[in-house]
């Protein structure tokens, strides 16, 4: 079982829609939580932190549940400029200190 | 832009060759690590380098090295490529293993 797992989509999404998606993680001693952004063929770039009294940055909402370990991203309002890989990435301290990603959710949202 | 720059941008080997792959970290930043994207998967931690040690290390052979230098510029090197080793090679940098910025990436394919 992969540490940090995501649905691959598509998420076909009409622009502004609302869309949301889960991302389930194993280890219950991991300690950040992170959504970055992926475009095609570009590098990871943070999106948001995920806190655990969820938290929200213009369009995007994001929500851990630790008795549960999964974290959620919604996005409102969508826009064509949305369309990416969401990457759901935690860290731990006591794992060598590295980021592990999930395989990414990939949205497309058309007019 | 992050600041953290990544050369060369593409690059073809063959089998059995040898590889090294360049980061400059971001100005300040003393950590930088290495991850490796297969395509259409998340990005996999290869290792971390923090002040010129490395600190942290992913499931990948001996066969990748690195090293850091008094700059905090780091090289990937990674011998007897195979051609599984094809993806987009990423680098990380941050102050004291925090926040991690990406660079650009190098992509690399075996043939």
């Amino acid at each position: 079982r992969k540490e940090v797992e995501q649905d691959p989509g598509p998420f076909n999404v009409p622009e502004g829609a609302t869309v949301a998606f889960n991302c389930t993680y194993s280890n219950s001693a991991s300690q950040s939580f992170f959504w970055y952004r992926q475009d095609c063929r570009k590098e990871p770039k943070l999106l948001m932190s995920v806190y655990s009294s969820g938290n929200e940055d213009g369009r995007f909402t994001a929500q851990l549940n630790r008795a549960s370990q999964y974290i959620s991203l919604l996005i409102r309002d969508s826009k064509l400029s949305d369309s990416a890989t969401y990457l759901c990435v935690v860290h731990r301290r006591a794992a060598g200190n590295k980021l592990t990603f999930g395989g990414g959710t990939r949205v497309l949202v058309k007019p | 832009e992050t600041g953290v720059t990544q050369s060369p941008t593409h690059l073809i080997k063959t089998r059995g060759q040898q590889v090294t792959l360049r980061c400059s970290s971001q100005s300040g930043h003393n950590t930088v690590s290495w991850y490796q994207q297969a395509l259409g998967q998340g990005p996999q931690f290869i290792f971390q380098y923090y002040r010129e040690e490395e600190n942290g290390r992913g499931n990948f052979p001996p066969r990748f090295s690195g090293l850091q230098f008094p700059n905090y510029s780091s090289e990937l090197n990674v011998n007897a490529l195979e051609l599984d080793d094809s993806a987009l090679y990423l680098c990380a940098s941050s102050i004291d293993t925090g926040w991690e910025f990406f660079g650009p990436g190098t992509r690399l394919t075996v043939l």
